[in-house]
């Protein structure tokens, strides 16, 4: 089955730009989708098709999908971008879909 | 858009228990629907899909055979129906919104979460 790999945790200081990978083999050939989840929260869509971002979302929220990586990228981190992010595609082969097993960010 | 799940609690395990998740705020059928886990402590599961009409659904392994998800186009209703649970099934089940009709598609609405406990 295909498997998805991130990071279990990202810190940044505020104002600076954190980036959470997903791996996974030939990523960039998959569409990926990320969501944001704070504590006691539902999960919350912030990137979807690799780097469309859903109306409401920061600017400052972008993704990028090539080769064996996806990346989500956070400029200027605020305190409110303390979350756990996932990033999850569709695997075509098994008809499934596949979640990776979050990266939680901390702003120092 | 809404999403407003219910029919959690406590089942022990072999036992049953059965979801539903309201929705409204759409024009339901036009959508996938889908339902994600999340057990204490840990990440996102996906359980099951179903494309708008509700003629393709998809199950994850760990689920496929005791689980069934059905959809009812007429009450903008969802149903997920657990039989043989196990206590690895212990966890907040969401209910979410595809962005498309088809099944390999984003979440891009969940509801609130619904807690399900399976022990004895």
């Amino acid at each position: 089955s295909y498997v998805l790999t991130q990071p279990p945790s990202v810190s940044v200081a505020p104002g600076q730009t954190a980036t959470v990978t997903c791996g996974g083999n030939n990523i960039g050939e998959k569409t990926v989708h990320w969501y944001q989840q704070k504590p006691g929260q539902a999960p919350v869509l912030v990137v979807r098709d690799d780097f469309y971002r859903p109306s409401g979302i920061p600017e400052r929220i972008s993704g990028s999908n090539s080769g064996n990586t996806a990346t989500l990228t956070i400029s200027r981190v605020e305190a409110g971008d303390e979350a756990d992010y996932y990033c999850q595609m569709w695997d075509n082969n098994r008809e499934h879909h596949v979640f990776g097993p979050g990266t939680k960010v901390t702003v120092l | 858009v809404q999403l407003l799940g219910s029919g959690g609690g406590l089942a022990q395990p072999g036992g049953s228990l059965r979801l539903s998740c309201a929705a409204s705020g759409f024009l339901f059928d036009d959508y996938a629907m889908a339902w994600v886990r999340q057990a204490p402590g840990v990440g996102l599961e996906w359980v099951s899909v179903v494309s708008g009409s509700g003629g393709d659904t998809y199950y994850a392994d760990s689920v496929k055979g005791r689980f069934t998800f059905s959809r009812d186009n007429s009450n903008n209703m969802l149903y997920l129906q657990l039989n043989s649970l196990r206590p690895e099934d212990t966890a907040v089940y969401y209910c979410a919104k595809g962005r498309s009709w088809g099944s390999d598609t984003a979440f891009d609405y969940w509801g609130q979460g619904i807690v399900v406990t399976v022990s004895s």
